[in-house]
Formats: structure tokens, sequence, C-alpha cells
């Protein structure tokens, strides 16, 4: 079974600064999906980037960035110069892919707090 | 618009009661997922449909049920609704397979409130 872990509840960073959250997963496929969703204040789910295992250049959309290390079964989500519209929680989550629909998991997520 | 339609949007009910979810998927998302997110939660997966049939189980309370019918729309039925299954209630979707374009597409949420 594939889990993920998240193990920073709360976060929090100046309006400006970066910030870094952590995710862990654990599982023996070889080929998968990551991705990292944002839930704002208005609890709709956005995606905010993906990554495919196989590909070893690291994602990238604008402000945020990953770190994707497949050995280490890692994948932090990096965002520059935060923005107070950044406020959300961040989930992480795994896909595994499969001909008969493809399987998700979550992390339980990381409350992030952007500081004026 | 993510392209996956939830309805209804907000449901208040009673206690007791039955009532049922309705999404759409995204044109051409063969898998429908269900999710329910209590305050200040995480996810939890309730159940995934691909193509009608039911692909795999969360933990979804025997009380709830689900199906996805041949034009790929999805139910979610909630019965003997108690107070803590007051939650937001997520439909998801996704194409199937090693497509480029997969990803996870949410609806806007179904907010149910049980009093």
């Amino acid at each position: 079974a594939q889990t993920v872990t998240q193990s920073q509840p709360e976060m929090s960073v100046q309006e400006a600064e970066t910030v870094t959250l952590s995710c862990t997963y654990d599982t023996s496929e070889n080929n998968y999906y990551l991705f990292w969703y944002k839930q704002p204040p208005s609890r709709q789910m956005i995606l905010v980037i993906r990554q495919e295992a196989y590909k070893q250049q690291n994602a990238t959309e604008n402000r945020f960035s990953v770190n994707f290390q497949k050995a280490a079964k890692s994948f932090s989500l990096k965002i520059s110069d935060s923005q107070l519209g950044d406020t959300a929680m961040y989930f992480c989550a795994f896909m595994k892919l499969s001909n008969t629909g493809n399987q998700f998991y979550f992390g339980t997520g990381t409350s992030l707090t952007v500081i004026p | 618009d993510s392209g996956v339609t939830q309805t209804p949007k907000h449901l208040i009910t009673a206690t007791g009661q039955r009532v049922t979810l309705r999404c759409s998927p995204r044109s051409g998302d063969l898998s429908v997922y269900w999710y329910q997110q209590s305050l200040d939660q995480g996810l939890q997966f309730l159940i995934q449909y691909y193509n009608g049939e039911e692909r795999a189980k969360g933990n979804i309370l025997e009380r709830f049920s689900a199906q996805q019918f041949p034009d790929l729309h999805s139910e979610l039925n909630l019965s003997s609704l108690e107070l803590g299954d007051s939650a937001l209630y997520f439909c998801a979707s996704s194409v199937v397979g090693t497509s480029g374009a997969n990803v996870l597409t949410f609806g806007a949420g179904s907010r149910l409130t049980v009093l």
C-alpha cells in the first residue's frame, strides 16, 4: 500500500520570503505521479504542481517548485516570494497508475500562513 | 470552472434523513472519486468508480452508498444522517492510465449540514 506523510501540520512565512513544505511517501511502484494541491479558505482544491516519477528534472510552475528525490521518496514544495494569497492548506498526493482507474493517496496536509 | 460539477452546493437537513449528492465528471474522465472533509480535517477517501464499476473503497460507512451511471455521472447517497456527517463532500475525476494529462480534478464540493 502507498502512504504519504506530511510531518508539518502548520507553518508560517513572512510575505516575500521562501518556504519549503515537506512530503515523504512510501511505495513499491516505479512509475507514478506526485502532486501538490492547495486548498485556500474557499476550500476549493486547486492543483499547484505535478511531477512524473520517471522525469528527473524537478517541476516548476512560476513561484512554485519541487525537490523530487526518488531514492529518498521525498517530494518537497518550495514557494518563493510568498504572497498573502498563498495562505492555504497544502496537500501532497501520490498517484498510482492503473488502466482501470488511477488511485490517489493524500497526506494529512500542511496549513501555511503568510504573514504580512 | 474545473469541469467537475457537483450539486447541490449547500444542503441543510435533519438527523435521520437521507440525501443524494450528484457529480458530473470532467469530459473524457472515466474515473470518479468521492472524498469527505470535515472542518479543519484532511481528505477522507470514500469510494472510487471506473466506467461504472466500483474500483476502490475507503472509509465509507455502511449508511453511505454510491454508484456511477452509464453517462458517467455519479451519485453519493447518505442515509440515517448523524450530526457527525456534517462535512464538505468532494467529487473528483481523472483520466485513466499513462496519459500525460493525468491529474485529479476536483469539483467545488457539496457542503452538508446536519442539524
